[in-house]
């Protein structure tokens, strides 16, 4: 039972240019949604997030946007850089009271100079 | 502050072997987790704790055992070590439940 979906297991995007990485849910008891950015052998760290109150949420190069009728949130990379090639995992939670996170498989993101 | 540390980096056992994995943390954070993760898999949540003295199981806690007797350290333990739990392990921390602090993970190959 796969709550949460990264259907593309990797992408690789042109320096400059937008990445889009998707994330699709099924649980309609998440209300805060995570992403959390990986480097190869280091613990994943917190990038941004996004309540489900909200539509969309901005923070420098890196916007986040709900759908929530859909079950859908997708991270925004804008202009894209060499030190954003890493994996992304999509990590929602719950209400309070259950804010355990749920990841999903995560997407390697290669950005090409 | 050097944020959540584990040991050992890497540990290769043998089928039935038993061992500890360490993690500790200096952000005074309630929160402590355990968590691993299979290739091409999202992170799994093995245990996690609210509190000293308070634990709780993950989705895949079965072959593991936890114990959280100081706010600081939250250590998990392998009894009987299987091909199946090969896998690299994270150890968290957080002060509320969502932004969690990961510590750089355990490889772990049991053979």
């Amino acid at each position: 039972d796969q709550q949460v979906k990264q259907n593309s297991p990797s992408l690789s995007v042109q320096e400059g240019r937008i990445s889009i990485l998707n994330c699709d849910y099924t649980n309609s008891m998440f209300d805060y949604f995570l992403w959390y950015k990986k480097y190869p052998a280091e613990g994943p760290t917190f990038l941004i997030s996004i309540s489900s109150i909200k539509d969309k949420n901005e923070d420098g190069r890196f916007t986040v946007f709900l759908n929530k009728s859909a079950k859908h949130l997708s991270l925004h990379i804008v202009p894209s850089q060499p030190g954003d090639s890493a994996v992304y995992f999509c990590a929602p939670s719950g209400a309070f009271g259950n804010e355990k996170l749920t990841f999903g498989t995560g997407t390697r993101l290669t950005i090409i100079p | 502050n050097a944020g959540v540390t584990q040991t050992p980096k890497f540990r290769i056992l043998k089928i039935g072997q038993s061992m500890t994995l360490q993690c500790t943390q200096d952000m005074n954070h309630n929160y402590m987790y355990w968590y691993r993760q299979d290739p091409g898999m999202g992170l799994k949540l093995i245990y996690y704790s609210v509190g000293a003295g308070i634990t709780d199981k993950g989705e895949v806690p079965n072959g593991y055992n936890v114990s959280r007797s100081t706010t600081e350290d939250f250590p998990l333990r392998l009894e009987l070590a299987a091909p199946s739990q090969t896998s690299v392990y994270f150890c968290a921390s957080s002060y509320a439940q969502r932004e969690q602090y990961f510590g750089p993970g355990t490889r772990l190959t049991v053979t």
